[in-house]
């Protein structure tokens, strides 16, 4: 099956800095990636809608400017967040999207645990 | 807009015992569902999903899950559970090609031996 990478897994900042996640599609070209976020023990949150070669589409309550998404090629996604406080730690998780397979049509990548100091 | 609802945070079971995780969905036009399965500190493994056709559905690791358009309900079941099917499930909804998924608040799922 269609394979997601997401870099880094795990990731330990300061207050204040910025951090920088990359969503990779390995072996097929995703024309859209989805960004969601999940609280422990809580449902995955959609927080943005990615489209290669295009600004992004920011769902309700998520601030742009401070969670940055650059869909530059269609095997790459990032997701940089801003000046991050600790309210930002969270588990962040990517999708892509390859409507040239006929299969799940999505596919999730392992996640990135950020916590923020 | 579409929205999906998991009425239980935990399901136990034993060991051989049927399973079953429940799911409720409300979308505009046709809805398209989707059973994922979630291990600690890992990302989503799709299970199964319906877009059309036959209502029951079969996916990985034995699981399946029954379409029900009149109670707008798409349940996952597995006839004899495993304690390693352990883990959080999540149903989730689009309606159409190329929006994003909705997805359930979760349903813990604790399989005892």
């Amino acid at each position: 099956g269609a394979v997601v990478s997401q870099h880094p897994s795990r990731v330990i900042c300061k207050s204040g800095t910025s951090v920088k996640i990359e969503c990779r599609s390995l072996d097929f070209q995703a024309t859209t990636m989805f960004w969601y976020r999940q609280f422990p023990k809580q449902s995955l949150m959609l927080m943005a809608t990615s489209n290669e070669g295009s600004k992004a589409t920011y769902e309700q309550g998520v601030e742009k400017d401070k969670f940055l998404i650059n869909h530059a090629s269609l095997t790459l996604s990032t997701l940089t967040v801003t000046s991050a406080h600790p309210e930002d730690s969270s588990f962040y998780i990517c999708s892509a999207r390859a409507p040239q397979r006929t299969g799940t049509e999505q596919y999730f990548g392992p996640g990135t645990r950020l916590t923020v100091t | 807009a579409q929205s999906v609802a998991q009425p239980e945070d935990q399901v136990n079971v034993a060991e051989g015992n049927p399973l079953t995780v429940k799911c409720t969905y409300s979308v505009s036009g046709n809805p398209y569902l989707f059973w994922y399965v979630q291990y600690p500190n890992r990302g989503l493994q799709f299970l199964l999903k319906y877009i059309t056709g036959d209502n029951l559905v079969k996916g990985s690791y034995g699981f399946e899950a029954e379409f029900n358009k009149s109670q707008t309900s798409f349940h996952l079941k597995k006839p004899s559970a495993l304690v390693s099917d352990s883990a959080l499930y999540f149903c989730a909804v689009r309606d159409g090609a190329g929006t994003a998924l909705i997805f359930g608040k979760g349903t813990t799922l604790s399989v005892s031996s």
